[in-house]
């Protein structure tokens, strides 16, 4: 079951332009995190989120948690062609159980 | 160095033939996993482990064992692989469950022909 659906699946803008990638839930979350994988590695985390309503400036990347804590949005200012990568928006559900869940990926190309 | 270290890197086997990847971590940390990324699926969490000898199932489970006997290590044990279960794995492990951060291995490309 598939807890965190992200959008877009796949964003191609131009260097200079700004974009918004969303994580939405129906479940509510103790926290969530962001990662950013780039090819042939693991994840890397950027950030966590863990209040309701917290925003969370990481240079030209601004998170946001939703005050439900169900949602989260990554929006970042002025893309650079090192952005590009995968984005992944994950965080553990208050279910009962220790499971830690991940979204399903925005895969991003900041073009020059 | 603090990481977590997973071997092999790639491994091509066949249908039946038992297997095992190995994960290891250097940071003490309680909470471990194992994932496998597939395309358009993104990560999804196989099993997981709070601590030693203590492991619990994932969202993707069917087909996979682990073993948590030192708080090091948790290999991955695949009884009698099937092609479906050809993926990217990865090995994460994090101080607690949580908010803590979640280091990943470099990953493991297992093909099942």
């Amino acid at each position: 079951t598939q807890l965190l659906e992200q959008s877009p699946q796949f964003l191609s803008i131009q260097e200079g332009e700004n974009l918004t990638v969303y994580c939405n839930s129906s479940s509510v979350f103790s926290s969530l995190q962001w990662y950013r994988q780039e090819p042939g590695e693991g994840p890397v985390l950027l950030v966590t989120v863990v209040t309701g309503g917290e925003v969370k400036k990481l240079k030209r990347l601004t998170f946001q948690f939703g005050d439900a804590r169900k949602d989260s949005s990554l929006h970042i200012t002025a893309a650079q062609p090192g952005d590009t990568g995968l984005y992944l928006c994950a965080g553990d559900p208050f279910s009962g159980t220790y499971k830690y869940i991940f979204g399903t990926g925005t895969r991003l190309k900041v073009l020059a | 160095e603090a990481q977590v270290t997973q071997n092999p890197r790639y491994l091509i086997t066949v249908t039946g033939k038992k297997l095992t990847v190995t994960c290891s971590q250097n940071m003490n940390h309680e909470y471990m996993s194992w994932y496998r990324q597939d395309p358009g699926l993104g990560l999804r969490q196989i099993y997981y482990s709070m601590n030693v000898e203590v492991t619990d199932k994932g969202d993707v489970p069917e087909g996979y064992k682990v073993s948590r006997k030192e708080k090091r290590n948790f290999p991955l044990i695949l009884e009698s692989p099937s092609p479906n279960q050809t993926s990217l794995y990865f090995c994460a492990s994090s101080l607690e469950r949580g908010y803590n951060e979640q280091f990943f291995g470099p990953g493991t490309r297992l093909t099942v022909l």
